[in-house]
């Protein structure tokens, strides 16, 4: 079956825009989340959402949200862009109904900030 | 809060040689959740192995094997007969029971296989 979709793979942005990044699950997983790679800060947890309600949140401030949508695809949006946001923005998806669940990342959407 | 640690920033291992990966973690937590992910060049994160704290077995997944050290805190993982598709940022993560699928990563460990 297919695997954990990312759109848009490519985006260049600039400094005050916003962004909206999108994520498809595998079929089935009911269960999404979003992690920000930078060379500095490594990866690092955004939140995660399960049926369509937010279940954590990292600590990122409030410029990032994100949704999730009965279908289990998911969304989050950078309002007010910073330079610093220039990032791989990783969604992976997994079942969410039980601790340990085996985790699936998408290819990641990468987001430049001129 | 949970660590992870990751004190090799950059291996490498002749091909088809043995290689270990070190991680140690921090938690005060009893049950958990420890995985490594690699990271190739195309920069999709693949999970490597898994293994659950309340098993006293090191989990093992072909060429990949983990020595799991759960009072020392520690999840090593071993690549046997290395191979080039083996190169790639590793990193290691812990996820806490009750906390929903939020991982902490490490730093990583950028391997390369040496032909």
């Amino acid at each position: 079956k297919a695997g954990v979709t990312q759109t848009p793979r490519y985006l260049i942005k600039t400094r005050g825009q916003q962004v909206t990044l999108s994520c498809s699950p595998i079929s089935g997983h009911r269960s999404v989340s979003w992690y920000q790679q930078t060379p500095g800060q490594g990866l690092q947890f955004l939140f995660e959402y399960f049926s369509e309600t937010q279940r954590n949140k990292g600590n990122f401030p409030g410029r990032f949200s994100g949704r999730q949508f009965s279908n289990s695809r998911s969304e989050m949006n950078v309002s007010t862009l910073e330079l610093g946001d220039s990032a791989l923005y990783l969604c992976a998806s997994s079942l969410g109904d039980r601790d340990g669940n085996t985790i699936y990342f998408g290819e990641g959407s990468w987001l430049t900030v001129v | 809060a949970q660590t992870v640690t990751q004190s090799q920033p950059e291996m490498s291992v002749q091909e088809a040689e043995t290689v270990t990966l070190s991680c140690t973690y921090d938690t005060s937590e009893n049950n958990y959740y420890l995985f490594w992910y690699k990271q190739p060049p195309s920069r999709q994160m693949i999970l490597v192995i898994r293994q659950e704290a309340y098993k006293q077995q090191n989990a093992t997944e072909n060429r990949f094997s983990v020595n799991f050290q759960k009072a020392a805190k520690s999840f090593s993982l071993k690549i046997s007969d290395s191979q080039l598709g083996d190169t790639a940022m590793y990193f290691c993560a812990f996820m806490g029971q009750n906390t929903g699928n939020q991982f902490y990563f490490g730093t990583g460990t950028s391997l390369t296989v040496i032909p």
